[in-house]
C-alpha cells in the first residue's frame, strides 16, 4: 500500500460546482500536511497548508482527519482556471523526516 | 529571477549516455530536493540537501544516480549510464528545511528523454 493515497480523477465538473478529493496517509506518524497545484507541463506550486483545526483560503477549504488518516481539499464556485493536477503531501516525522507526494488528483472545470 | 533555475530545460540523450541536470535555487534556501516526474505519475523524492549536513540519498533509485551541492547553493544531479526508463521530469526545489512549515519551491524542471 502507498503511504499517500489519492484518488487519480479526473473529476470533470461544470463551472460553479462544488468538489471535494480526499488524500489518505497511512503513517501516523505524519504531522504536516500541504496542497499543491501542478498545471499541465508546469512545476508544483503550494496551495496550502493544512491545519488541524482546518483552514479556509478564499474559495478552497482544507481539512485533516487524524482520527481516519485522510485530508480532504473542497473547492466552491468552481473556475474554470481552478483545472489542474492537485497533489498532497505528507510529511512524516520520525527518525529521520520524509516528504512523500501524492501521485495527483486530476481536476478539469468544463464550461 | 528571483524564483529556482534548472538547466537545460530539455534534454535528449541516447541510451548509455551521462547526463548532468543543474538546479540553482532561490538565494538563502538551506534546503535543496530533487524529485523526478514520470508522465502522468506524482513525484519520486530523489535526494535532499540540507545545509553542510550528510544528504539523505535514500530515494536515489540507483547507484547511476548522483548528486552534488556545491557552496550550499547550486546542485547538479548525474545519472550515469542513462537507461530510457530515466526518461522523466526531474524537479528540483528549495526551502528553508525539512520542518513542520516547509514550503518547497520548485523549479520549471529538466524534461529527459533517453532514446
Amino acid at each position: 500500500r502507498k503511504e499517500v493515497e489519492q484518488d487519480p480523477g479526473p473529476f470533470n465538473v461544470p463551472e460553479g460546482a462544488t468538489v471535494a478529493f480526499n488524500c489518505t496517509y497511512s503513517n501516523s506518524a505524519s504531522q504536516s500536511f500541504f496542497w499543491y497545484r501542478q498545471d499541465c507541463r508546469k512545476e508544483p506550486k503550494l496551495l496550502m497548508s493544512v491545519y488541524s483545526s482546518g483552514n479556509e483560503d478564499g474559495r478552497f477549504t482544507a481539512q485533516l482527519n487524524r482520527a481516519s488518516q485522510y485530508i480532504s481539499l473542497l473547492i466552491r464556485d468552481s473556475k474554470l482556471s481552478d483545472s489542474a493536477t492537485y497533489l498532497c503531501v505528507v510529511i512524516f516525522y520520525s527518525s529521520a523526516s520524509k516528504i512523500i507526494f501524492g501521485s495527483g488528483t486530476r481536476l478539469s472545470i468544463r464550461p | 529571477g528571483a524564483g529556482v533555475s534548472q538547466s537545460p530545460s530539455n534534454k535528449v540523450t541516447e541510451k548509455g549516455k551521462d547526463v548532468e541536470l543543474r538546479c540553482d535555487p532561490i538565494s538563502g534556501h538551506t534546503a535543496l530536493y530533487w524529485y523526478r516526474q514520470s508522465l502522468g505519475q506524482g513525484l519520486e523524492f530523489l535526494i535532499y540537501f540540507q545545509g553542510n549536513s550528510a544528504p539523505d540519498k535514500s530515494g536515489l533509485p540507483s547507484d547511476r544516480f548522483s548528486a552534488e551541492r556545491t557552496g550550499g547553493s547550486v546542485s547538479t544531479l548525474t545519472i550515469q549510464r542513462t537507461q530510457q526508463e530515466d526518461s522523466a521530469v526531474y524537479l528540483c526545489a528549495g526551502g528553508h528545511g525539512r520542518g513542520r512549515t516547509d514550503t518547497q519551491y520548485f523549479g520549471p524542471g529538466t524534461r529527459l528523454t533517453v532514446l
